[in-house]
């Protein structure tokens, strides 16, 4: 069984664009979770998609958003990118609500310059 | 928000040593996971513990849910040089706001292992 893919897996941006970043799950998994991962603040959560909506959502600005398509694929889009946002963005799918069975993806590399 | 304090940062040891690591709460937990990555790779799940004073074991890894269940530690014995990476703890809060379910992280404790 494929694992969690990401693309792309690194990615260089400026102050001001936006970005998109995909995700595909594990194959039959419904839960898409989304995490920002930085060495100050460490795994930090941004959402969470099943079957399509947003069941959870992290203490991020309006600019980090999300959402998941209809074959549980999702996609994370921020918009005005800062500096702060250079971080690794990892995501996670689950079988189903429980975030402890969730297997991570690589990662993308954001760098904002 | 509820917060996890790992400890130590990072850890510099001899192969063969035993590594002792633990995360700390003010928070009631429910759920507490262990993750390791390795450089260029996401968290990989080595031990879920599910109640209070649970001792489980992974081959060398041995990880303990707290009694108070605001705390967790993770053990490695006999370290060998495949076990550098990060360990991260994160843990399911008994109460979150919102009433759903979010998994909180640890900074991690990043381990290096001298052959």
């Amino acid at each position: 069984k494929a694992g969690v893919t990401q693309t792309p897996r690194y990615l260089i941006k400026t102050r001001g664009q936006q970005v998109t970043l995909s995700c595909s799950p594990i194959s039959g998994h419904r839960s898409v979770s989304w995490y920002q991962q930085t060495p100050g603040q460490g795994l930090q959560f941004l959402f969470e998609y099943f079957s399509e909506t947003q069941r959870n959502k992290g203490n991020f600005p309006g600019r980090f958003s999300g959402r998941q398509f209809s074959n549980s694929r999702s996609e994370m889009n921020v918009s005005t990118l800062e500096l702060g946002d250079s971080a690794l963005y990892l995501c996670a799918s689950a079988p189903g609500g429980n975030q402890e069975t969730q297997y991570f993806g690589p990662g993308t590399r954001l760098l904002v310059l | 928000g509820q917060q996890l304090n790992q400890s130590p940062q990072s850890m510099f040891i001899q192969e063969g040593e035993d590594v002792s690591m633990n995360c700390t709460s003010s928070s009631i937990f429910n759920t507490w996971l262990w993750y390791k990555q390795d450089p260029g790779e996401g968290p990989v799940l080595l031990i879920a513990l599910y109640k209070a004073g649970e001792l489980t074991s992974n081959g060398r890894l041995t990880a303990q849910f707290g009694i108070t269940r605001k705390d967790s530690f993770l053990n490695i014995s006999a370290s060998i040089p495949s076990d550098v990476g990060i360990y991260f703890c994160a843990g399911l809060p008994l109460i979150t706001q919102g009433g759903s379910e979010k998994l909180v992280f640890g900074k991690g404790t990043k381990l290096t292992v001298n052959p």
